[in-house]
């Protein structure tokens, strides 16, 4: 069984400032996919960032960098001078075979 | 591309009803997921196709469900008969490679009264 555990339900942030928002899974695969998806108000899903398993290296998208601990099985997102645009619902997903299996999410509030 | 297309955005029905959602996929891709998303339960997988195929419906809840793809630009998602218990967002996500993820469409929330 796949598992996606995000243990922050809610998070608060000031602008300009970082913030990590934490995720750890759980999967029996040795090749598989992590991503991050973004859900502002609007309630469209957002592509983050993606990391694949076999890759040692942290994917870095602008602003967004992980945290890829694949023996810990944790998968960080840090969000760099964070904007007022960020305030959205962060999700961590895992896809070891065919369907994304989502985290319950962090709601992140980006404050001036 | 225009993307992942669903209609209708808004949905709002009585208990009993029929409700049927749409999605468009991107053009190329092999890969249809509808997926529900409530507080509760958070992001559900429903249905899984594959070049037209469903793969796995497991996660369709109830008979009262159906979901077709009669070909590679077309799904819909049916409840017939419609209980408040359904209301949710509904989600249609395309993908042609796994490592690229999922393209969601913009969702249809469907309110049962």
């Amino acid at each position: 069984a796949q598992t996606v555990t995000q243990s922050q339900p809610e998070m608060s942030v000031q602008e300009a400032e970082t913030v990590t928002l934490s995720c750890t899974y759980d999967t029996s695969e040795s090749n598989y996919y992590l991503f991050w998806y973004k859900q502002p108000p609007s309630r469209q899903m957002i592509l983050v960032i993606r990391q694949e398993a076999y890759k040692q290296q942290n994917a870095t998208e602008n602003r967004f960098s992980v945290n890829f601990q694949k023996a810990a099985k944790s998968f960080s997102l840090k969000i760099s001078d964070s904007q007022l645009g960020d305030t959205a619902m962060y999700f961590c997903a895992l896809n070891s075979g065919y369907a994304l299996n989502f985290g319950k999410g962090t709601s992140l509030l980006v404050t001036p | 591309d225009a993307g992942v297309i669903q209609s209708p955005r808004h949905e709002v029905t009585e208990m009993g009803q029929e409700v049927t959602l749409r999605c468009k996929p991107i053009s190329g891709h092999n890969s249809l997921f509808w997926y529900r998303q409530t507080m509760m339960r958070g992001l559900e997988l429903l249905i899984y196709f594959n070049n037209n195929v469903p793969i796995d419906d497991s996660g369709m809840p109830e008979d009262r469900f159906s979901a077709k793809m009669p070909n590679a630009s077309f799904s819909t998602l049916k409840i017939q008969p419609s209980e408040p218990r359904d209301s949710a967002v509904y989600f249609c996500a395309s993908s042609n490679r796994d490592i690229e993820g999922y393209t969601f469409g913009s969702g249809t929330r469907l309110t049962v009264v």
